[in-house]
């Protein structure tokens, strides 16, 4: 199956700066890849997705980029704000098999003020 | 529009107790999921299933059963349960045509003594 490989496992920035979590994929069929965001005591939701059909995507402070020959994807998060605070996991799925997401291990991001 | 139901939200059992966790969601999904949460650990699949009267393994299956019982309800059972279970288990639900985009339940937290 899927392997989903996330780094950092911590990551601390102050708030203005810009935030990068990696993620790299083990699956070349693999042709879907949503990063979802948890916060403290919540449940995870979904804030950006990317196929792989694109090389970037990006909304608002938020992007995603992929990169599918190095089988990796990257979250990247501008201006970063103290609510921008929380886990954020990546997956990566060959959609044509459905949506059984395998998630990576998860960022623990820190905004500091 | 509840979304994604769970019950219970907490549960603490003793070893070797059975119990089952209960997820019905009302946004008429084909996909349902069950996923467990460990620090350190990310999100882990334990059982999923892609259309009403299919159920297949996800990551980690052993000492889980499911049962899909109709398309709105999934739940997860723990036969004989052990400390190693002690967690917090998400449901999630999907459309498996649709965006891919999964809608996680609150979550319940589960401890094994």
């Amino acid at each position: 199956g899927e392997n989903v490989e996330q780094h950092p496992s911590t990551l601390s920035v102050q708030e203005g700066d810009s935030a990068v979590i990696k993620c790299t994929y083990s699956d070349s069929a693999s042709n879907y890849f949503p990063w979802y965001k948890q916060e403290l005591g919540k449940r995870p939701q979904l804030i950006i997705d990317i196929r792989s059909n694109v090389g970037e995507k990006k909304d608002q402070r938020i992007a995603v980029t992929l990169n599918k020959t190095a089988k990796h994807f990257s979250l990247h998060i501008t201006e970063t704000q103290p609510e921008d605070s929380a886990v954020y996991f990546c997956a990566a799925v060959n959609s044509n098999s459905g949506y059984a997401l395998n998630f990576g291990k998860g960022t623990s991001l820190l905004v500091t003020p | 529009n509840a979304g994604v139901t769970q019950t219970p939200k907490f549960q603490v059992l003793k070893t070797g107790q059975s119990m089952t966790l209960q997820c019905a969601q009302d946004m008429n999904h084909n996909s349902m999921y069950w996923y467990r949460q460990d620090p350190g650990m990310g999100l882990r699949l334990i059982y999923y299933s892609a259309s009403e009267g299919t159920t297949d393994k996800g990551e980690v299956p052993n000492g889980y059963n499911v049962s899909r019982l109709n398309k709105r309800e999934f739940s997860l059972r723990l036969e004989s349960a052990a400390p190693s279970q002690t967690s917090v288990y998400f449901c999630a639900s999907s459309y498996v045509e649709g965006s891919g985009e999964l809608f996680f339940g609150e979550g319940s937290r589960l401890t094994v003594l």
